[in-house]
């Protein structure tokens, strides 16, 4: 159980371009779900928490009008980048919380590259 | 969230238990010790946690010593396909999960 999908594994894009990453709790319903971004020989940083039904609540440094998140239902949230740039070439991950769990279980990955 | 130190890197020899050590000397009451691994590009694996008591899992033991401002992960035998980093993560409740660098442990044959 706790099986937490991506998809897609990995896209590429033109500059400019918009591109959507979907994050999924293929077996258990998640009110709370997380998105990490991680560059090459660096660790997971978090980007922004998203409740089911509400705002996401961004950290510092990340652009919310860059980085849209929507966490329309208790097994799904989508992280859209708008008009992507090179720099935002990265492997981002989400993770979700079992409604009053503890532990985080995270999704395999999706490997973005921007030309 | 309490912040955790961890040695950059480890080797260990195939068939041989992994000890890989935390320290958390900030850890407040209410917060847990998380582990989990990352395999190179994969998303993190849950591995075990634990608040006071030692735990022991199908993957692994953690060792959380009486005044709780250490730990060590156990792997009892090592095989190649450990290979990955592990991090180490201090957290209360469902609250976000940090990420420190982590120790790159490198099971060796």
């Amino acid at each position: 159980g706790a099986v937490v999908s991506q998809h897609p594994s990995w896209v590429i894009c033109k500059s400019g371009t918009s591109v959507k990453i979907e994050c999924r709790s293929l077996d258990f319903q998640a009110t709370t779900m997380f998105w990490y971004r991680q560059f090459p020989k660096q660790s997971l940083m978090l980007m922004a928490t998203s409740n089911e039904g509400s705002k996401a609540t961004y950290e510092q440094g990340v652009e919310k009008d860059k980085f849209l998140i929507n966490h329309a239902s208790l097994t799904l949230s989508t992280l859209t980048v708008t008009s992507a740039h090179p720099e935002d070439s990265s492997f981002y991950i989400c993770s979700a919380t079992l409604a009053g769990g503890e532990t985080q279980y995270f999704g395999p990955g999706t490997r973005l590259l921007v030309l | 969230d309490a912040k955790t130190t961890q040695p950059p890197s480890m080797d260990c020899a195939e068939g041989r238990a992994a000890n890989l050590p935390c320290n958390h000397s900030t850890i407040s009451g209410n917060e847990y010790v998380y582990w989990y691994r990352q395999i190179h590009s994969q998303g993190p694996q849950y591995i075990i946690h634990g608040l006071k008591n030692n735990e022991t899992n199908e993957m692994a033991s953690l060792i959380i010593t009486e005044d709780r401002k250490s730990s060590t992960l156990i792997l009892p035998h090592a095989t190649l396909r450990d290979t990955a980093v592990y991090y180490c993560i201090v957290r209360v409740g469902d609250n976000d999960m940090r990420f420190g660098a982590g120790t790159r442990l490198t099971v060796k044959p």
